[in-house]
C-alpha cells in the first residue's frame, strides 16, 4: 500500500518558472519528508517538515504541510535545466514503527 | 559524508538461481530498508530492519528474504529469482529518533537486476 500520493504525475516546465508538486497521504505522521531522484541513481534527501510545522524553506524549496487536509506541497522557484529529476514524499507511518514509504512520484522536466 | 553503498550497480542472474544483494552503511543506523522500483510504481518497501537481527516485511515480501546479522549491513536475498523480478533494488538506512521514528533516509546508488 502506498501512502503518499504525489500530483501531477508528470509535469514539464520552462526554465526560470516555479514547480509545484503536491503530496497527499492516507493516516497520520509525525513528519513528511521529500526525495529527489535523478534518472537511473539512488534518492537524495531534500527537506523534512513535523507534523506540527506548517511550512518550511531551504534554499529554492518550500514545503508546505496541511495536517488537516493530509496534504504537503513542494515549490521549487525559478527552476533549472538541473532540477529535471522525480520526486517523491515519504512518511514514516506511526502505527508501524519504522516503516518509511513512498509515493510514486511526480517526474519534472526543465526545458532549457 | 553517509555513505550506502550496495555491493553491485548492475547484475544478470538466471531464472531459480539464489541471489544476494548486499547493502552496507556507515553511520551506525539503527533502521535499513529494501525497496523495489519499478516504471510507474514509486518504491515499493520489501522488506525493513530497525535493528541488529530484527526484521519486518513490507508490502511486498513474497520471494524475498532479508539478513541483518551485523548493524551495518542489511542483505536482501532473492530465495528463486524469476522475471517478475527484474527491477531496480535501492537500499537505504536512516537514524532511529523516538520522536521523528524516521529521520531523514540516505540511499545506495541502486543495483538493476536482470532475471533471464
Amino acid at each position: 500500500s502506498q501512502q503518499g500520493e504525489e500530483d501531477p504525475q508528470a509535469l514539464s516546465i520552462q526554465e526560470g518558472e516555479n514547480a509545484t508538486m503536491n503530496c497527499s497521504y492516507k493516516t497520520s505522521i509525525n513528519n513528511l519528508q521529500w526525495y529527489r531522484q535523478n534518472s537511473g541513481r539512488g534518492l537524495v534527501h531534500l527537506i523534512l517538515i513535523r507534523s506540527n510545522e506548517r511550512e518550511k524553506h531551504s534554499g529554492r524549496l518550500r514545503v508546505t504541510l496541511d495536517t488537516s487536509k493530509k496534504s504537503s506541497s513542494l515549490l521549487i522557484t525559478a527552476s533549472r535545466a538541473a532540477d529535471t529529476a522525480s520526486y517523491f514524499c515519504a512518511t514514516p507511518l506511526k502505527e508501524y514503527g519504522n516503516k518509511l514509504v513512498f509515493g510514486a512520484g511526480t517526474i519534472l522536466r526543465v526545458k532549457s | 559524508d553517509v555513505k550506502v553503498t550496495q555491493s553491485s550497480r548492475y547484475l544478470v542472474k538466471r531464472t531459480g538461481e539464489k541471489v544476494f544483494l548486499e547493502c552496507v552503511q556507515d553511520m551506525d543506523h539503527e533502521n535499513m530498508f529494501w525497496y523495489r522500483q519499478d516504471p510507474g510504481l514509486g518504491l515499493r518497501l520489501i522488506y525493513f530492519s530497525y535493528d541488529v537481527k530484527m526484521k519486518e516485511k513490507g508490502d511486498i515480501p513474497e520471494g524475498y528474504s532479508v539478513s541483518r546479522e551485523k548493524k551495518e549491513r542489511f542483505s536482501l536475498i532473492l530465495e528463486s529469482a524469476s522475471t517478475n523480478q527484474t527491477s531496480m533494488y535501492l537500499c537505504a538506512s536512516s537514524l532511529f529518533s523516538i520522536t521523528l521514528m524516521n529521520t531523514e533516509a540516505f540511499f545506495g546508488q541502486g543495483t538493476r537486476l536482470t532475471v533471464v
